[in-house]
């Protein structure tokens, strides 16, 4: 079946603009995370969406990252007045249903590659 | 908080060479532990998985064992292939999100 996908594969944008970065997740997996992987710095956890609870928004690393999940499925992650650091590869996750708690693997997407100039 | 720490790469290894990645965590409760792998040019898939002290997860070869005593998750292969080159990422689940260590670049040569 299909998997995780992600889009754009790569995208490029100056400093200062937004982006948004689109994931779909695999059908029927109720738990969706973004990370960002960064050069030598591994995978980072930015955000979780698990069903209709509220989602955790812990690893977001300032208030100019945002996500939301439409409809349980589709998610976007915006980056507000990009900035250098921010160019990463962004990665999405989703798995089944967290019953019982920590058991089910995370299915990922290719990522996007953003390049900040 | 949950971490976890692995060892630095890049490991380069002659094909048919013995295989140790290590890994240690830090976590309240019991978590459960992965193995993840970034072949060139792909995304992120499990390697291997296990969800209790003493478990031992086993993939293509890979083995992991469980040890609550030393909190430790080493990854293990016998004969490396030259398409075992991957990155290699240890992961730890409790009662957070999915926590990685930085991961490990692995270069097998023939």
């Amino acid at each position: 079946g299909a998997g995780v996908s992600q889009s754009p594969s790569n995208k490029v944008t100056e400093k200062g603009k937004d982006v948004e970065l689109r994931c779909d997740p695999i059908s029927g997996h109720t738990a969706l995370y973004w990370y960002r992987q960064s050069l030598g710095q591994g995978l980072e956890f930015l955000i979780y969406f698990q069903g209709n609870s509220a989602p955790d928004k812990s690893g977001l690393p300032s208030d100019r990252f945002s996500a939301e999940r439409t409809g349980g499925s589709v998610s976007t992650l915006t980056i507000q007045r990009t900035q250098q650091e921010d160019s990463a590869v962004y990665l999405c996750a989703s798995s089944r249903p967290e019953t019982g708690g920590r058991n089910s693997p995370l299915h990922f997407g290719n990522g996007t590659r953003l390049t900040v100039t | 908080g949950n971490s976890v720490t692995q060892m630095e790469g890049p490991v380069t290894l002659s094909e048919e060479a013995f295989l140790t990645i290590n890994c240690t965590y830090t976590a309240t409760g019991y978590p459960s532990l992965f193995w993840y792998v970034q072949y060139p040019g792909e995304g992120l898939q499990l390697l291997l998985k296990a969800t209790k002290a003493d478990d031992k997860g086993s993939n293509k070869g890979f083995e992991a064992t469980y040890r609550k005593e030393t909190t430790s998750f080493h990854l293990e292969k016998g004969s490396v292939q030259v398409s075992d080159s991957a990155v290699y990422f240890c992961a730890l689940k409790g009662n957070t999100p999915l926590v990685f260590g930085k991961g490990t670049r692995l270069s097998v040569i023939a």
